[in-house]
C-alpha cells in the first residue's frame, strides 16, 4: 500500500482556488488516488478519483502528472463550507486501509 | 451518489451492556462493508473488513470478540460492541465498496458514549 504525505493544514480565502497536494512516491501500477472530505462528527465523503492526467467533476479537479508520485486536488472558488479535512489515498482495491492525517483546510472570510 | 446509512447516529450505554450499530447501502449492493473508528482529532482506523456471508477480518490489535461484525445480506452489515467500557467511547464509521467498482461510500458515523 501506497504511503501518502500531505500537508498537514492550509489557509485560504473565500472565493480563491485551493490546491492541496499529495505525495505518493510508491505508488503501483494497478492503484487508484482517491480524495475524500471530512467534516467533524461525519463520514468521509467521496470527492474525486483518478488514475492519470485530469479528472474534473461537479465538485472539484483532480490533477494527476505522469509519474504518478503526486497528486493535487484542486477546489475553485471556495466557500466557508468548504472547511474541512481532506484525505488522499492510494491503492487498488485495498485503498481504504490506512488513512493518514490528512490536510485541515480553514477557508476565512 | 451512492448512499450508505448508519443507525443509530448517537448511542449512549452503561458500561458493561452491549451495544449495535446497523450499516446500510441504501441504493446499491455492497459486496464488502468496512468498520472503522475515530477518535476525536484524529484520522480513521480501520477495525475489520467484511465480505457478505463470510466472516470478518478484523486488524491487529482489534478484539473480534468484543467488536462482533455480521454481515448478513449485501446491504447491511452490524457491528456490535459487546460488554462497553468508557474506553470504547468513539466516533464509529462504516464504509461499503459497491458491487459495480472500487468506490467505497461512507456512513455518517455513529458516537458512542459509554457511562
Amino acid at each position: 500500500l501506497a504511503k501518502t504525505t500531505q500537508p498537514i493544514s492550509m489557509d485560504s480565502y473565500e472565493g480563491q482556488e485551493v490546491n492541496i497536494t499529495c505525495s505518493h512516491n510508491n505508488i503501483a501500477t494497478n492503484d487508484y488516488i482517491t480524495w475524500y472530505q471530512q467534516f467533524p462528527s461525519q463520514g468521509p465523503r467521496f470527492i474525486i478519483q483518478g488514475y492519470k492526467t485530469k479528472v474534473t467533476n461537479e465538485v472539484a479537479s483532480l490533477f494527476i502528472p505522469a509519474d504518478r508520485k503526486s497528486s493535487t486536488l484542486s477546489l475553485p472558488r471556495v466557500s466557508l463550507s468548504d472547511t474541512a479535512v481532506y484525505y488522499c489515498l492510494v491503492g487498488d482495491e485495498d485503498y481504504q486501509l490506512i488513512w493518514g492525517a490528512g490536510t485541515k483546510l480553514i477557508i476565512k472570510p | 451518489g451512492a448512499v450508505v446509512s448508519q443507525h443509530p447516529s448517537r448511542v449512549i450505554c452503561k458500561s458493561g451492556t452491549s451495544v449495535k450499530i446497523e450499516c446500510r447501502s441504501l441504493d446499491f449492493q455492497a459486496t464488502t462493508m468496512f468498520w472503522y473508528r475515530q477518535f476525536p482529532k484524529q484520522s480513521l482506523m480501520l477495525m475489520a473488513t467484511s465480505n457478505e456471508g463470510s466472516k470478518a477480518t478484523y486488524e491487529q490489535g482489534v478484539e473480534k470478540d468484543k467488536f462482533l461484525i455480521n454481515h448478513a445480506s449485501l446491504t447491511l452489515s452490524t457491528l456490535t460492541v459487546t460488554s462497553a467500557h468508557p474506553e470504547d467511547s468513539s466516533f464509529y464509521i462504516c464504509s461499503a465498496r459497491h458491487r459495480a467498482g472500487n468506490t467505497i461510500y461512507f456512513g455518517e458515523g455513529s458516537w458512542l458514549t459509554v457511562v
